[in-house]
């Protein structure tokens, strides 16, 4: 089993729609959470960090469930501009591993 | 403040060929790491470093070396090019080992 799993994708939604991605992580010692976007053929940069009592960055919301080991992204109102690979990060006794990325693809 | 800067952007070698990527930090980090990309394998460590003259292996680094002589800069040398190393590379640093990684735009390298 991967350290850390996610969704290929694509996923394919219209604009406004409401869309989650997960990740599954097989550590349960894990200790911090992140989400990064990447967008095509840019290096990734920080999304949001993942707070055990879940948090909420404008359009955006994560949460972490530790007894089913998985975190989400949720992303309302979605629009163009979020079409990009979102990758999520857990560290582990600071081992960073990343996740392949979940590709979204927002269209009119 | 320029961020994390990498040298090439693009680059094609010959198998056996060697070189060295170059990055360069400006944020008085102390923790950098360099990273492959493949096509559905997310992003994997090479080497990372967590202070001037400390280096480290990661998950992936053979056929890599690295050397950390200032906190500013944190070169990786290929040695012998192989068509497996056809790859993005990312270098990253960061304030904190657990903390968010500042990524440099990239250097997509092939190796024929």
């Amino acid at each position: 089993r991967k350290e850390v799993e996610q969704d290929p994708g694509p996923f394919n939604v219209p604009e406004g729609a409401t869309v989650a991605f997960n990740c599954t992580y097989s550590n349960s010692a894990s200790q911090s959470f992140f989400w990064y976007r990447q967008d095509c053929r840019k290096e990734p940069k920080l999304l949001m960090s993942v707070y055990s009592s879940g948090n909420e960055d404008g359009r955006f919301t994560a949460q972490l469930n530790r007894a089913s080991q998985y975190i989400s992204l949720l992303i309302r109102d979605s629009k163009l501009s979020d079409s990009a690979t979102y990758l999520c990060v857990v560290i582990s006794f600071q081992k960073l591993v990343f996740g392949t990325g979940t590709r979204l693809l927002v269209s009119p | 403040n320029a961020g994390v800067t990498q040298t090439p952007k693009f680059q094609v070698l010959k198998t056996g060929q060697s070189m060295t990527l170059q990055c360069a930090q400006d944020m008085n980090h102390e923790y950098m790491s360099w990273y492959r990309q493949d096509p559905g394998m997310g992003l994997r460590l090479i080497h990372y470093s967590v202070g001037a003259g400390i280096t480290d292996q990661g998950e992936v680094p053979n056929g890599y070396n690295v050397s950390r002589s200032t906190t500013e800069d944190f070169p990786l040398r290929l040695l012998s090019a192989a068509p497996s190393q056809t790859s993005v590379y990312f270098c990253a640093s960061n304030k904190d080992r657990a903390g968010e990684q500042y990524f440099g735009p990239g250097t997509r390298l092939t190796v024929t």
